[in-house]
């Protein structure tokens, strides 16, 4: 199974500032990496697929980056909303599908 | 406007049988698989298993023993089955959809079912 470690595990961040998240992989592989928001109670939402690829209705201040074993989600200016867990997710695997342990961005 | 709505058993003891079953409203249901995740304090989120509307599966190779997908197209329904649960197989479990081939990301997602094992 491809391992996903996301650092850091705790992000605390204020409004307006950008942050990073990376996620690293235990193998390379392509770039079918995805990211998911997820706030208390609710299912996670997709924001990224393809590793850089917006999913439909995601602001624009999200982006993805990255290939092989190194990916990261950048939020360009922290908005309220976005205060959240943020975990990655490797789907090019058919040993098994792989989420990252999560990023928990507070204030 | 895609929507997921899941259904079944939240409370089970140990070595019973976990079933759920997810609808499928609106979209199309042929032209993708169909995800289980589950989530809990301990492993995190955890994919089990996929399937098409052609009953084409693929599971978590750690699941693969005790899980069983199964798929009802005319009705547009997922189902999942988990023999001898145990305690850690207490979780959130969330239905969603996947890619249009085997192993694509989830862009809708059922709103979870809280299931506890215990004796």
């Amino acid at each position: 199974d491809i391992q996903l470690t996301q650092s850091p595990s705790t992000l605390s961040a204020s409004v307006g500032d950008s942050v990073t998240i990376t996620c690293r992989a235990s193998q390379s592989f392509n770039s079918w990496l995805a990211w998911y928001q997820q706030k208390p109670g609710q299912a996670p939402k997709l924001l990224i697929y393809k590793a850089s690829t917006l999913e439909s209705g995601v602001p624009s201040r999200f982006s993805g980056s990255g290939s092989g074993t190194e990916f990261t989600l950048t939020i360009g200016s922290l908005q309220p909303d976005d205060f959240a867990t943020y975990y990655c997710q490797q789907y090019n695997s058919y040993s098994g599908l792989t989420f990252g342990g999560g990023t928990t961005v507070d204030i | 406007q895609v929507q997921l709505q899941q259904w079944g058993a939240g409370l089970l003891k140990p070595s019973e049988t976990l079933s759920l079953t997810c609808a499928v409203y609106g979209g199309s249901f042929n032209g993708y698989y169909w995800s289980w995740i589950r989530q809990s304090p301990e492993k995190g989120l955890e994919w089990i298993g996929e399937i098409n509307h052609a009953g084409s599966t693929n599971y978590h190779p750690s699941l693969r023993s005790r899980v069983s997908l199964s798929v009802d197209t005319p009705n547009k329904q997922v189902s999942l089955t988990v023999k001898s649960v145990t305690v850690a197989d207490s979780a959130v479990y969330y239905c969603a959809r996947g890619g249009r081939s085997a192993g694509g990301p989830a862009d809708y997602w059922g709103q979870g079912t809280l299931v506890t094992v215990s004796s």
